[in-house]
């Protein structure tokens, strides 16, 4: 099946500062990506879609200017964290899609914001 | 409106019981409906899937989950429990297997 790797798989930060997470088809091109966050015990929340070359559409009640996405290749869509706090801890998966078939996820990236 | 609905936020089964794990769902079109399986700190791993084939759907590891359209169901089974089963389960519904939406998933443990 399709590879879709995310990195880092754990990255711990200072308060204040910016994370970027990316997240890469390695077998295909994904003319979409989504990015889901995870709270401990809870289930996924989809942040935001991204289009290979358009803006990201986000949720309502995400941040856009904290979450910065960019999916500027059909191989690559990067998740930024920006000014990162404690409750931005938490555990990021993105997912792939040719916009055809079905989607595959990334192994997930844990945030800890110190 | 597409959501999903996971019945049970603990289960607990015997080694070598039947593991049975609820999922409804509602969509306003025939959906794609998916098992993903969660081990502590690691991403999710696809138990099986369904994309209007076969109403019951074989997954790996055992598991098997039979659309019900009747019922708007999904429900998730193994036969037999194994310890390495214990993790955390999300059911999942897609329109057309991009965008996810997960149920809030449930908790297996597995008694020895």
């Amino acid at each position: 099946g399709a590879v879709v790797s995310q990195h880092p798989s754990r990255v711990i930060c200072k308060s204040g500062t910016s994370v970027k997470i990316e997240c890469r088809s390695l077998d295909f091109q994904a003319t979409t990506m989504f990015w889901y966050r995870q709270f401990p015990k809870q289930s996924l929340m989809l942040m935001a879609t991204s289009n290979e070359g358009s803006k990201a559409t986000y949720e309502q009640g995400v941040e856009k200017d904290k979450f910065l996405i960019n999916h500027a290749s059909l191989t690559l869509s990067t998740l930024t964290v920006t000014s990162a706090h404690p409750e931005d801890s938490s555990f990021y998966i993105c997912s792939a899609s040719t916009g055809v078939e079905l989607a595959f996820f990334g192994q997930g990236t844990r945030l800890t914001v110190v | 409106a597409q959501s999903v609905t996971q019945l049970g936020s603990h289960v607990s089964v015997s080694e070598g019981a039947l593991v049975l794990l609820r999922c409804n769902y509602s969509s306003s079109v025939p959906p794609y409906l998916f098992w993903y399986v969660q081990y502590p700190n690691q991403g999710l791993q696809l138990l099986l899937k369904y994309t209007s084939a076969a109403t019951l759907v074989k997954g790996i590891n055992g598991f098997e989950a039979e659309f019900k359209k009747s019922e708007t169901s999904f429900h998730l089974t193994k036969p037999s429990a194994h310890m390495s089963d214990a993790a955390e389960y999300f059911c999942a519904v897609s329109e057309g297997g991009n965008q996810f939406y997960f149920g809030t998933g449930t908790s297996l443990t597995v008694i020895p």
